[in-house]
């Protein structure tokens, strides 16, 4: 079974300048997560999709940060414009459900990432 | 406020000294408690889910614990290929979501 499909692997932008990733869940994976990953913390949820329609967006910096999810498969995260302290990892992340009554449905399975950085 | 810190925050481990990590968490009903193993450059790899107080999970060299307030990751006679990031994580009923701790580094020597 293929995993959680990112790209690009690696980013470099100047600030201010625009930038989008791409991600490709598990088939079959109905939820859909963007994590951004700080060195030395661990993943921090972003935004939350189920199918199509956003689940959790509260900590997504609404200002600069947009996603979205297309005919609830494939998703994209755009920063604009960006930031210093936007250099990060950003994680993609599927599970089969979530939130649901079925708690072995909301393991997440991660891609291995875009790393970003913002000079 | 669901909260997670692991301990310690790095650790250096001779080839077949066996360790635990820590992983203490607060949270509002909890759901589940996953580990993850994560490699430099790459994504976190899912290792195990708990449930509830009391239950364990084996795979090869680790072993993970549950209980009402905190969860071990025990790393018997451990090697090098085991060195890696190990991040934990918790669900809550009250919002769904992980919540992770900061993870611990945990370097094994030849």
């Amino acid at each position: 079974e293929a995993g959680v499909a990112q790209s690009p692997r690696y980013k470099i932008i100047e600030k201010r300048q625009s930038v989008a990733f791409w991600c490709n869940p598990i088939s079959g994976h109905a939820t859909l997560y963007w994590y951004q990953q700080i060195l030395g913390q661990g993943p921090k949820l972003l935004i939350q999709f189920q199918n199509n329609g956003v689940v959790d967006d509260s900590q997504l910096p609404k200002d600069r940060f947009s996603a979205e999810r297309l005919k609830g498969v494939d998703s994209t995260l755009k920063i604009q414009p960006a930031k210093l302290e936007d250099s990060a990892v950003y994680l993609c992340a599927s599970s089969l459900a979530g939130g649901s009554s079925k708690k072995s449905q909301e393991t997440q399975y991660f891609g291995p990432g875009t790393r970003l950085l913002v000079l | 406020e669901d909260q997670v810190t692991q301990s310690p925050e790095a650790l250096r481990l001779q080839e077949g000294e066996s360790s635990s990590l820590n992983c203490s968490y607060t949270v509002s009903g909890l759901r589940g408690l996953f580990w993850y193993r994560q490699d430099p450059g790459k994504g976190p790899e899912f290792l195990f889910t708990l449930y509830s107080a009391g239950e364990e999970k084996e795979k090869e060299r680790l072993k993970a614990t549950l209980t009402k307030k905190e969860s071990f990751l025990h790393i018997t006679a451990p090697k090098p290929e085991d060195s890696a990031t190990y991040l934990c994580a918790v669900v809550g009923s009250g919002t769904y979501k992980y919540i992770f701790g900061t993870g611990t580094r945990l370097k094994v020597l030849a």
